[in-house]
């Protein structure tokens, strides 16, 4: 079964504690990103890859890193969490051919930093 | 970089009547507008979308327009179910890289 996976769905962590949201597809795609949900502000993309060892910053990659060493994952690393990143993050791939831009979403990750 | 502002942010119709949502984008170098679906607690889904050589889209009950000189496109939703109800996003890029999306509308339709 084509999916996007990531872990964990839910995260209550404190301010200044390293974490990792991990994303996982299994179809193949060479575009894979980030995007942060906030009501009121829609979907903002934190950072995109267009392929492995490809990334480029989206709209708010501030506080943010990632890496893709391999194809399948895309892993958000948070260094130094504030509460100002307590949000709903959700990854997305494409296969970002010229066939299709469509992004396929995972389930979402809800972090809570206090 | 981009902005795209969408308007309404809430429509409510009733069922069986049209529902029409708008969004401007300020890049014309901006090729590629999706529109995704959000349900209450679910992922964004692509329902529709359309690229910039085309002015009109539609897939039964969904269509999407763009006027290329004004900046603008929209989403029809003709012939509404309550199943529609749910937050639609518009959205533009350049060839699928970068994606810049609007705010949001949530769309109620009233049985």
């Amino acid at each position: 079964e084509a999916q996007v996976t990531q872990n964990p769905r839910y995260l209550i962590t404190v301010t200044g504690k390293k974490l990792t949201v991990t994303c996982s597809q299994n179809m193949n795609h060479e575009y894979m990103s980030w995007y942060r949900q906030d009501p009121g502000l829609g979907l903002r993309q934190i950072y995109y890859s267009m392929n492995v060892e490809v990334t480029d910053k989206g709209d708010v990659p501030e506080g943010y890193k990632v890496s893709r060493k391999e194809k399948r994952n895309f892993p958000l690393i948070l260094e130094s969490p504030s509460p100002n990143q307590t949000s709903l993050y959700f990854c997305a791939t494409s296969t970002s051919g010229h066939s299709s831009y469509e992004q396929y979403f995972g389930p979402g990750t809800r972090l809570t930093v206090t | 970089g981009e902005n795209v502002e969408q308007h309404p942010s809430t429509l409510s119709v009733q069922e069986g009547d049209s529902a029409v949502i708008k969004c401007t984008y300020s890049d014309s170098a901006s090729n590629y507008f999706p529109w995704y679906k959000q349900e209450l607690g679910k992922r964004p889904q692509l329902i529709i979308d359309i690229r910039s050589n085309v002015g009109e889209k539609k897939d039964q009950r969904i269509a999407v327009t763009l006027n290329k000189t004004a900046k603008h496109f929209s989403l029809h939703i003709t012939e509404t179910q309550p199943e529609d109800s749910a937050v639609y996003f518009c959205a533009a890029s350049i060839y699928g890289n970068q994606f810049y999306f609007g705010t949001g509308t949530s769309l109620t339709v009233i049985p």
